[in-house]
C-alpha cells in the first residue's frame, strides 16, 4: 500500500532563509507527484507537478525534485516571504484503480517570520 | 471559468440528519473525485469517478453515497450523519489527456453534533 510521509510537520524561519521541504513514498510506480499548498481554512492550490519521467519542476521561487527510485521529492522555497506561510501538501498519483487518484502526506506547516 | 465549485461552505447537522454536499466543475473533466480531511490523518479518498455514469468506492466509503448526475455534477450524500463524519469535505477533479494535474474546490465544513 502506497504511503507518503512528509517532514518535518512543522518548520518556522526567519524571513530570507532558503528551505526545502521533504516527501518520501513507499512505492515508486506513481504516475505523478503533486506540491500543493493549503492556507487556513481554505482550500488546495497546486503549486508544482512532476512527471514520472521527469527530475524536476520549477515556478519562480520554487523548485520541486523527483527521486523515483528512491521514493524521494523535495521542495525548495527560496528567499522566504512571510506570505509564504501555509501548510505544505506532498501527493502522488497512483497507478491502477482510480485514474488520478491521489494518495496525500500529513503536510508540513511552515511559518515564516518578520 | 469557476474551475471546481462546492456547497454548501459551511453546514452543521445533528446527529441522524441527511444532507448532499454539491460539487460542479466547469472544465469538462471526466473524473471527479470527494475527498475528506481530518487533522492528524490527511486528506483521504471517499469516492470517485472515472467518468459519467460510474462511481467507485475510494478508502473511507462507509456512510456516504454519491451520485454522477452529469459530466459536471459529482454529489456526496450523508443519510445519517454520525459525529465521525465532523470533517472537511474537498470535490476535486483532473483534467484528461494532460499531466494528471488535480484542481480542487474550496472545501465544506461540516459539523455534526
Amino acid at each position: 500500500k502506497q504511503e507518503v510521509t512528509q517532514i518535518p510537520a512543522a518548520l518556522s524561519v526567519p524571513e530570507g532563509e532558503n528551505l526545502v521541504l521533504n516527501c518520501s513514498f513507499t512505492d515508486s510506480a506513481i504516475y505523478n507527484l503533486q506540491w500543493f499548498r493549503q492556507d487556513p481554512g481554505k482550500g488546495l492550490t497546486s503549486l508544482l507537478l512532476i512527471q514520472s519521467s521527469q527530475r524536476e519542476q520549477t515556478s519562480g521561487r520554487l523548485n520541486a525534485s523527483l527521486d523515483k527510485s528512491s521514493g524521494r521529492s523535495t521542495l525548495y522555497i527560496a528567499a522566504s516571504q512571510p506570505g509564504d506561510s501555509a501548510t505544505y501538501l506532498c501527493a502522488v498519483t497512483v497507478y491502477g484503480g482510480s485514474q488520478g487518484n491521489l494518495i496525500f502526506g500529513k503536510g508540513t506547516k511552515l511559518s515564516v517570520k518578520p | 471559468n469557476a474551475g471546481v465549485t462546492q456547497t454548501p461552505k459551511f453546514q452543521v447537522l445533528k446527529t441522524g440528519q441527511s444532507m448532499t454536499l454539491q460539487c460542479a466543475q466547469d472544465m469538462n473533466h471526466n473524473s471527479m473525485y470527494w475527498y475528506r480531511q481530518d487533522p492528524g490523518m490527511g486528506l483521504r479518498l471517499i469516492y470517485y469517478s472515472a467518468s459519467e455514469g460510474t462511481t467507485d468506492k475510494g478508502e473511507v466509503p462507509n456512510g456516504y453515497n454519491v451520485s454522477r448526475l452529469n459530466k459536471r455534477e459529482f454529489s456526496l450524500r450523508l443519510e445519517s450523519a454520525a459525529p465521525s463524519q465532523t470533517s472537511v469535505y474537498f470535490c476535486a477533479s483532473i483534467e484528461q489527456g494532460g499531466r494528471g494535474e488535480q484542481y480542487f474546490g474550496p472545501g465544506t465544513r461540516l459539523t455534526v453534533t
